[in-house]
């Protein structure tokens, strides 16, 4: 069973559209995060929840917005897509918010590639 | 000035060599450590972490870290072609609540048969 998926991997759409990345994690994690990794391989972090709150939001647009029905899913909504949203969207997750260590390794999905024509 | 910074590559070894990846983090605060491998394509895999000065292996990954210089390195030894990929710093910049990893942009690695 994959620990961290998201769907769907590959989106093509057109700007303005709004469109939504899903994301759950089966392993009992209670934090999850948005990463955004860009052409240049930069990966970004979006947002961070705790148990369904909101932890860390990296300035990033208020088109994109982040839901957190529960602990095990975090899924992203993004508003009046941009050409500029063209990027591989990470999500992770991890048992814990606080110092990364041993005991608290994030675990990254595959990716979602969301290309906007 | 970057937060983590990587040689973008690509870096070219010949199989059976030690590859040396190298990367300089600004936040002097910084205590988690970590290199990441990302194939082409695919997701961010952690493969090594540090946190205390000096050297830590793990088969045949070997992580440096020298705090006073902001350094971390990543050192390869046998290198094999499966090696090639992407390597992704990671460091803990900020000392709060949050945890955040902040990765530079990766140094591309081809090991050549």
């Amino acid at each position: 069973d994959t620990a961290v998926s998201q769907t769907p991997k590959y989106l093509v759409t057109q700007m303005g559209n709004d469109k939504s990345i899903k994301c759950e994690q089966n392993l009992g994690h209670d934090t999850m995060y948005w990463y955004k990794q860009d052409s240049k391989k930069f990966l970004k972090i979006m947002f961070s929840y705790n148990n369904k709150e909101l932890i860390i939001n990296e300035t990033v647009p208020n088109r994109f917005s982040p839901k957190s029905p529960d602990k095990a899913h975090l899924n992203l909504h993004i508003n009046s897509l941009e050409l500029g949203d063209s990027a591989v969207y990470f999500c992770a997750s991890s048992r814990w918010t606080g110092l990364p260590n041993s005991g608290n390794t994030i675990y990254f999905g595959e990716g979602s590639w969301l290309t906007v024509v | 000035q970057k937060e983590v910074e990587q040689n973008s590559g690509p870096l070219s070894v010949p199989e059976g060599a030690i590859a040396s990846l190298n990367c300089t983090y600004s936040d002097r605060v910084s205590q988690s450590f970590f290199w990441y491998r990302q194939y082409s394509g695919k997701s961010p895999e952690l493969i090594m972490s540090i946190y205390s000065n000096g050297d830590k292996e793990d088969g045949r990954f070997t992580a440096q870290l020298n705090k006073a210089s902001q350094y971390v390195s990543l050192l390869i030894r046998d290198s094999q072609p499966s090696d090639s990929a992407t390597y992704l710093c990671a460091v803990n910049i900020r000392d709060n609540a949050g945890n955040m990893l902040t990765f530079g942009g990766g140094t591309r690695l081809m090991v050549k048969p």
